[in-house]
């Protein structure tokens, strides 16, 4: 049992380059989210998806979409990266399409925008 | 969801009991406190959580005051691995909202 697994690890784009960030959780959670974190700050929502097939806007949400490709994948693309884009981008997932319970949380990607 | 307020760090001694305060005076009555950690440069790791009553698991012990305005996380034997950025965290048990994360506290465990 994996859990919540990220690719990639890291990653290195030049500005305007699209890359996506995948995210895959095999404990059949029904809800995933997308959040970022800027150095020395907390974490706050991109997207997320209360269930498959349906995807929300969170806090900044601005540059990014996401595929609820099925119950167990969660992708994130940044179409054209900006500097401000780089930080560290960890997915998560919660049992039900509520929400509301403990979110279990992805080792992470390392995105740096040059 | 209610704001929370930390304190931005905190040491404690390894093999002691690490205790982390926690204010959420303006929690309203469907909100659990929640408890997260984040050890340098991975992703957040569940702790515990708890509604009123005091709350305990393998990692730790969740103490919540009778008027629900604050809260302490108790580590009862700290040890190096504790070393990270805890954060408390007040929502609601449905939704879909984010999970609010702060600046947390910074616990220090010492040698």
């Amino acid at each position: 049992n994996a859990g919540v697994t990220q690719t990639p690890k890291f990653q290195v784009l030049k500005t305007g380059q699209s890359m996506t960030l995948q995210c895959a959780q095999d404990m059949n959670h029904n809800s995933m989210y997308w959040y970022r974190q800027d150095p020395g700050m907390g974490l706050r929502l991109i997207y997320y998806s209360a269930s498959e097939g349906t995807t929300d806007k969170g806090e900044v949400p601005n540059g990014y979409n996401v595929s609820r490709l099925n119950k167990r994948e969660f992708s994130l693309r940044l179409e054209s990266a900006a500097p401000s884009q780089t930080s560290v981008y960890f997915c998560a997932s919660s049992p039900s399409e509520q929400g509301g319970e403990t979110q279990y949380f992805g080792p992470g990607t390392r995105l740096l925008v040059l | 969801d209610a704001k929370t307020t930390q304190p931005t760090s905190m040491d404690c001694a390894e093999g002691r009991a690490a205790n982390l305060p926690c204010n959420h005076s303006t929690i309203s009555g469907n909100e659990y406190v929640y408890w997260y950690r984040q050890i340098h440069s991975q992703g957040p790791q569940y702790i515990i959580h708890g509604l009123k009553n005091n709350e305990t698991n393998e990692m730790a012990s969740l103490i919540i005051t009778e008027d629900r305005k604050s809260s302490t996380l108790i580590l009862p034997h700290a040890t190096l691995r504790d070393t990270a950025v805890y954060y408390c965290i007040v929502r609601a048990t449905f939704g879909n909202e984010k999970l609010t994360f702060g600046t947390g506290t910074r616990l220090t465990i010492i040698p």
